[in-house]
């Protein structure tokens, strides 16, 4: 079946513009995840939805950060006023349950550079 | 503080050679331990996951991993890498004391296995 869809896979945007960033999770999970990977670094958790409600959002950095899952299904992640320190592999995973012994499922990423 | 530490940045083996990646975490409580990989060009995929039970758990492409609770250690083993195994291997872990399901990366260790 299908996995987890990231759009866009790249996104170049210049500092102090807004971007969102689609993730598709599989189908019937109802949990979702949102990580940041810098380079050299392992993924970095931002925010993780049970449904529609974000049930965990402490790893988000500031208040420019926000995310959405509207419907339980599809999310988007809003980054307002980008900042060259912004720039990352934002990665989207999803899982089934949401149980902390769930496998999570990753999406190939979107690569966000901020000029 | 919550973190993972994995002890090797790039090992470099030649085909046939033994694996064993290192993996610490700092977590008081219950953890749910697991070992992500990153082929070249592909998305994280889970090799292997440790909830409970045995403390040796057997993973995909011969991949096996090491629960040692008194080490706070998950470390990972193959005994005979092949030239496909060359990817970037990630440790990670969540639950802790408040059962957290944010999971935590390590940094990542990238292995090159020559032919």
């Amino acid at each position: 079946g299908a996995g987890v869809s990231q759009t866009p896979s790249n996104k170049v945007t210049e500092k102090g513009k807004y971007v969102e960033l689609r993730c598709d999770p599989i189908s019937g999970h109802t949990a979702l995840y949102w990580y940041r990977q810098s380079l050299g670094q392992g993924p970095e958790f931002l925010i993780y939805f049970q449904g529609t409600g974000a049930a965990d959002d402490s790893g988000l950095p500031n208040d420019r950060f926000f995310a959405v899952r509207p419907e339980g299904s599809v999310s988007t992640l809003k980054i307002q006023r980008t900042e060259r320190g912004d720039s990352a592999v934002y990665l989207c995973a999803s899982s089934l349950r949401g149980q902390v012994t769930d496998t999570q499922y990753f999406g190939p990423g979107t690569r966000l550079t901020v000029l | 503080a919550q973190s993972v530490s994995q002890h090797n940045h790039h090992v470099i083996l030649s085909e046939a050679a033994s694996l064993e990646l290192g993996c610490n975490y700092s977590y008081g409580g219950t953890v749910n331990l697991f070992w992500y990989v990153q082929y070249p060009g592909q998305h994280l995929q889970l090799l292997l996951k440790y909830f409970s039970g045995d403390p040796l758990v057997k993973g995909i492409k011969g991949f096996e991993a090491e629960f040692i609770k008194s080490k706070f250690s998950f470390n990972l083993r193959k005994p005979s890498v092949q030239w496909s195994d060359t990817a970037e291997y990630f440790c990670a872990v969540n639950g802790g004391r408040n059962n957290n399901n944010d999971m935590r990366f390590g940094a990542g260790t990238r292995l090159t296995v020559k032919p």
